[in-house]
């Protein structure tokens, strides 16, 4: 099926590591994407990556892509508690224009 | 890249009342757009999509209609809104990389 899979919760202390994971299902996706939303806000685009790259980083943000495993995760150093938000993975369904987005992981950043 | 604008943010509407959202996309030109319904601040559900004036996917059946008068212009209807219905509506577009760009949401309360 086109589930995306993602842990609803992660808890973690201002200035660790959060690493948020994902395994998608198509293994033909072009770009894999990473969104953020606020208490009542759209989503924002964070980062995306090429399928055919292992790794992205940007500023606070590591993207790490196992494409043999259809894993995808989302790393973010010295978390603040303005980053207490859902965190999205969505792929794009080869083929189509359409994405297929994960159940969404609520992070809370602990002071 | 694009701006998109949606209207209003909250809305109640009584059940058996007529819906209409509208979605304005600013910075580019023949976007491919697309309405998201999230129930609870959950994973994104896909309504319609619409990659050009008057062409419009729907992905489940439901209550709801879509339409596409002009180019950066995408609304959401109903012509009589049951309970179901309330949720927080999303509006997106997208162009290169299929990166889609989304609106602030519109919080719909059908009473």
């Amino acid at each position: 099926g086109e589930d995306v899979e993602q842990s609803l919760f992660l808890s973690v202390r201002e200035g660790d590591s959060s690493v948020i994971n994902c395994t998608y299902t198509d293994s033909s996706s072009t770009y894999l994407y990473w969104y953020k939303q606020e208490p009542g806000a759209g989503l924002q685009l964070l980062t995306y990556i090429f399928s055919n790259m292992d790794m992205k980083q940007d500023q606070r943000l590591t993207v790490l892509l196992n494409k043999k495993d259809k894993h995808l995760s989302l790393r973010i150093a010295d978390t603040q508690t303005g980053d207490s938000a859902i965190y999205f993975c969505a792929e794009s369904l080869s083929g189509t224009y359409k994405y297929i987005f994960g159940t969404g992981t609520r992070l809370k950043v602990l002071a | 890249s694009q701006t998109i604008h949606q209207w209003p943010a909250t809305l109640v509407q009584p059940v058996g009342s007529p819906l209409s959202l509208e979605c304005t996309v600013e910075g580019t030109s023949n976007p491919n757009l697309y309405w998201y319904r999230q129930a609870a601040g959950r994973g994104l559900q896909l309504l319609f999509y619409s990659v050009g004036i008057g062409q419009i996917s729907s992905e489940v059946p439901q209550n709801l209609s879509a339409s596409r008068p002009q180019d950066r212009q995408f609304i959401l209807s109903s012509k009589k809104l049951l309970l179901s219905d309330s949720g927080f509506y999303l509006c997106a577009g997208a162009e290169a990389k299929n990166i889609q760009y989304f609106g602030a949401g519109t919080r719909l309360s059908v009473l």
